[in-house]
């Protein structure tokens, strides 16, 4: 079946680094992948939509020049985290859906900022 | 906006006990309606769709319903099984929308 890989699963760095984690499709081509950030105890919420070929659309209160999105090809969705600080500490997660019915998510992606 | 809640936040019961968890929102314009594992540090794996045009849907132990109307969907886990101990997330997407809205989970302990 169709399967989104997210990498890494787990990163560890220090205040003010900057984290590239990869959303990428593997046996379909997605036009829109999603992100979403999990904080401890909380539940997902969408932080932004990547669309390839152009912008990515930021929910309200997301910085998009903290969180770099970047959808250059039909299988790969990229999100960098800019000086990254320790209250950037969370859990990302991508997701994909070939079509609008199925959505397929990745694995997820464990960041603490010391 | 579309919110969701989830009710209870946490529920621990000892195993063999069939058990429901609620789901509900405020938007009843919605594509479809999924329930989702999430085990601890883990990512999510989907238990049930149900489409709004559905009432329920059934996998094995698990049966979910669905009353759009009234913004409400319940997951019903039979002879429930220390493995089943996660954090269960329902989540709905817009019939104009493509992402989903999670609500906020119920974390559920299955005691042996």
């Amino acid at each position: 079946g169709a399967v989104v890989s997210q990498h890494p699963s787990w990163v560890i760095c220090k205040s003010g680094t900057s984290v590239k984690i990869e959303c990428r499709s593997l046996d379909f081509q997605a036009t829109t992948m999603f992100w979403y950030r999990q904080f401890p105890k909380q539940s997902l919420m969408l932080m932004a939509t990547s669309n390839e070929g152009s912008k990515a659309t930021y929910e309200q209160g997301v910085e998009k020049d903290k969180f770099l999105i970047n959808h250059a090809s039909l299988t790969l969705s990229t999100l960098t985290v800019t000086s990254a600080h320790p209250e950037d500490s969370s859990f990302y997660i991508c997701s994909a859906n070939p079509v609008q019915d199925i959505q397929y998510f990745g694995a997820g992606t464990r960041l603490s900022v010391l | 906006k579309q919110e969701v809640t989830q009710i209870p936040a946490a529920l621990s019961v000892p195993e063999g006990e069939n058990l429901v968890l609620n789901c509900s929102f405020t938007d009843s314009a919605i594509y479809n309606l999924q329930w989702f594992r999430q085990d601890p540090g883990k990512g999510l794996t989907s238990l049930l769709l149900i489409q709004s045009s559905q009432r329920e849907q059934t996998s094995g132990r698990l049966n979910a319903s669905l009353d759009k109307s009234s913004g409400r969907s319940t997951l019903y886990i039979a002879a429930s099984q220390p493995g089943d101990s996660a954090t269960y997330l329902c989540a709905v997407i817009h019939n104009y929308g493509q992402n989903f809205v999670f609500g906020p989970g119920t974390r559920l302990s299955v005691l042996p």
